[in-house]
């Protein structure tokens, strides 16, 4: 089975520009999650999906970050304007169930985020 | 307290001995616990869930002790390719969230 799909895999932006980032997760998988990845850190969830309908943004800073999930497959992650602390990596995942315990989340190979 | 907290290491082990990390958590309600593992520059993979009667895989073996709040994973006879990053991760009861991550123990066996 294809696993989940990211680009780009690397982008250097300076500060106040803006970025985009898209994921595919795996077909079939109706959650999908967002997560950031500072160097030396865990995984932080930014934002879950359930189908098109948002689950959980508690985390997401909603000043600058935005997700969409309109067709309940494809995804797109923004950031706009960046700041020099968004430097890190953008990490989107799908599970099968709505409930991460209940099935294994599947990772991408993330897009690494580099803000000047 | 953090929710999730591990130590970072890194933990030196020389190949075939036996190694051990923690992991404890702060949320009560957590009702489900699993490692992953992460190579360098890489995406976290289920490595092994963890159950209340604790469980084991080949030579991987994963405790949970809710009453002091912390999991576990020992790993024996360590080979070369065990060199990882080892997360942590919690769900809390009710999996409205996603999981919580720790930051990761580094893990480096020697020849």
């Amino acid at each position: 089975e294809a696993g989940v799909a990211q680009s780009p895999r690397y982008k250097i932006i300076e500060k106040r520009q803006s970025v985009a980032f898209w994921c595919n997760p795996i077909s079939g998988h109706a959650t999908l999650y967002w997560y950031q990845q500072i160097l030396g850190q865990g995984p932080k969830l930014l934002i879950q999906f359930q189908n098109n309908g948002v689950v959980d943004d508690s985390q997401l800073p909603k000043d600058r970050f935005s997700a969409e999930r309109l067709k309940g497959v494809d995804s797109t992650l923004k950031i706009q304007p960046a700041k020099l602390e968004d430097s890190a990596v953008y990490l989107c995942a799908s599970s099968l169930e709505r409930i991460p315990g209940a099935n294994v989340l599947t990772f991408g190979a993330g897009s690494r985020l580099t803000v000047l | 307290r953090k929710e999730v907290e591990q130590d970072p290491g890194p933990f030196n082990v020389p190949e075939g001995a036996t190694v051990a990390f923690n992991c404890t958590y702060s949320n009560s309600a957590s009702q489900s616990f699993f490692w992953y593992r992460q190579d360098c520059r890489k995406e976290p993979k289920l490595l092994m869930s963890v159950y209340s009667s604790g469980n084991e895989d080949g030579r991987f073996t994963a405790q949970l002790n809710r009453a002091s709040q912390y999991i576990s994973l020992l790993i024996r006879d360590s080979k070369l390719s065990d060199s990882a990053t080892y997360l942590c991760v919690v769900l809390a009861r009710g999996g409205a969230d996603g999981l919580t991550f720790g930051k990761g123990t580094h893990l480096i066996i020697q020849p």
